[in-house]
């Protein structure tokens, strides 16, 4: 069966420092793979999506993840952080539905 | 925009009380799925549907059941609240392939 796991439940980073945020899938065959933002209070809200187009993809906000077959990951990561990023980030693979990550809340310092 | 609106942002029930969830979309999607958010869980999915009158239980639909009536409206429906249902409950519906559109989500609290 498909599944993801994000790897650390809370990620701190100052503003301007590089983000990383890491999702391992575990799929038989190439999966479908999301990842998608939730700002407190909020829904989730799409941010890039790999369909096997192209193995590094970008997403809104400056955000990009890249899709590694031999390492079976799709971390999401961000060149500099601002503080407006701060929110859960949630991976998630498409099975018959989509199945989530357990999620990573980030934290942006000053 | 695909929209996805659900009705209630809070609620509040009993133990033991009929509780309905409603969620409504404005594009024609044949998708919709119900799941709960729990911290340090993620979400789970609990049903979701392809079609009009179609359901399928998803990873934890012990509980909850659904009703779709009509392809825009898709209804999650707690027979008998517990308290182990206090929750955030999220809506989702989409074309297939494509990302999923989520409602804001309704966080019932069971006393």
């Amino acid at each position: 069966a498909q599944s993801v796991t994000q790897l650390g439940s809370h990620v701190s980073v100052s503003e301007g420092a590089l983000v990383l945020l890491r999702c391992n899938y575990s799929s038989s065959v190439p999966p479908y793979l999301f990842w998608y933002v939730q700002y407190p209070n909020q829904g989730l809200q799409l941010l890039l999506k790999y369909t096997s187009a192209a193995t590094l993809v970008k997403g809104i906000n400056g955000f990009e993840a890249e899709f590694k077959k031999s390492e079976t990951s799709f971390h999401l990561t961000k060149p500099s952080a601002h503080m407006s990023d701060a929110a859960e980030y949630f991976c998630a693979v498409n099975r018959r539905a989509l199945t989530f990550g357990s999620g990573t809340r980030l934290q942006v310092q000053p | 925009d695909v929209k996805v609106t659900q009705s209630s942002r809070y609620l509040v029930k009993r133990t033991g009380e009929k509780v309905f969830l409603e969620c409504v979309q404005d594009m024609d999607h044949e998708n919709m799925f119900w799941y709960r958010q729990d911290p340090g869980l993620g979400l789970r999915l609990i049903y979701f549907s392809y079609d009009v009158k179609m359901k399928e239980k998803g990873d934890i639909p012990e509980g909850y059941s659904v009703s779709r009536e009509k392809k825009e409206r898709f209804s999650l429906i707690l027979e008998s609240a517990s308290t182990n249902q206090t929750s955030m409950y999220l809506c989702a519906s989409s074309f297939p392939e494509y990302g999923y559109t989520f409602g804001s989500g309704t966080r019932l609290t069971v006393v």
